[in-house]
């Protein structure tokens, strides 16, 4: 089955700085969705970006379809932004393993 | 608009024992998912529904069966509880529509003893 990597593993900010998290795949996809773990537990879906870039607020992610990855921007990082960062691919959605964010106050 | 509600939130069981978890979606979606989360391992897909009637086995089955009777209702049962299957169980839905959406569930946590 397709594989998925996330990266880095782990990740620890001071409030205000920028990041940049990874998600590569083994195979062509045409679903890919980034979606953040809070620390109770709950999960949210940031963005469809099966290619191309989309914006949202402080965040942005861009998937480059053709040579099997994606990032998520992260701009300005907020206390709130921290948790998990998940990546989940095709219709089954197969997820990576995770980035664990920490932002710092 | 409840989104997608998952029953019970904790529970726990004894070796042996069996249950089903419950999830209901409000919000007319086809695709259903059941997935456990463990400890650095992400979230594994146990099983998939494109739509009702259908069902499709994902990464972790063994141990798992699921039914999806209607639309709005996806249920995933232990026959047989085992010690392994202490977990976190999601249940998400997915709006096929321009926006690609996934919901997910609050989630239940289950210990297995």
């Amino acid at each position: 089955g397709i594989q998925v990597e996330q990266s880095p593993p782990d990740l620890i900010l001071q409030e205000g700085a920028n990041s940049t998290l990874r998600c590569n795949f083994s195979d062509s996809v045409n679903n890919l969705q980034w979606f953040h773990q809070n620390p109770w537990g709950q999960l949210i879906n940031l963005f469809y970006i099966p290619s191309g870039t989309k914006q949202n607020g402080r965040l942005s992610a861009t998937t480059v379809a053709t040579e099997r990855y994606s990032l998520l921007y992260i701009s300005s990082s907020q206390t709130t932004d921290s948790g998990v960062y998940f990546c989940a691919v095709t219709e089954k959605l197969v997820f990576g393993k995770g980035t664990k964010l920490t932002v710092n106050p | 608009n409840a989104g997608v509600t998952q029953t019970p939130k904790f529970q726990v069981l004894k070796t042996g024992q069996s249950m089903t978890l419950q999830c209901a979606q409000d919000m007319n979606h086809n695709s259903m998912y059941w997935y456990r989360q463990d400890p650095g391992m992400g979230l594994r897909l146990i099983y998939y529904s494109a739509s009702e009637g259908t069902t499709d086995k994902g990464e972790v089955p063994n141990g798992y069966n699921v039914s999806r009777l209607n639309k709005r209702e996806f249920s995933l049962r232990l026959e047989s509880a085992a010690p392994s299957q202490t977990s976190v169980y999601f249940c998400a839905s997915r709006d096929r529509g321009s926006r690609n959406t996934i919901y997910f569930g609050e989630g239940s946590w289950l210990t297995v003893v």
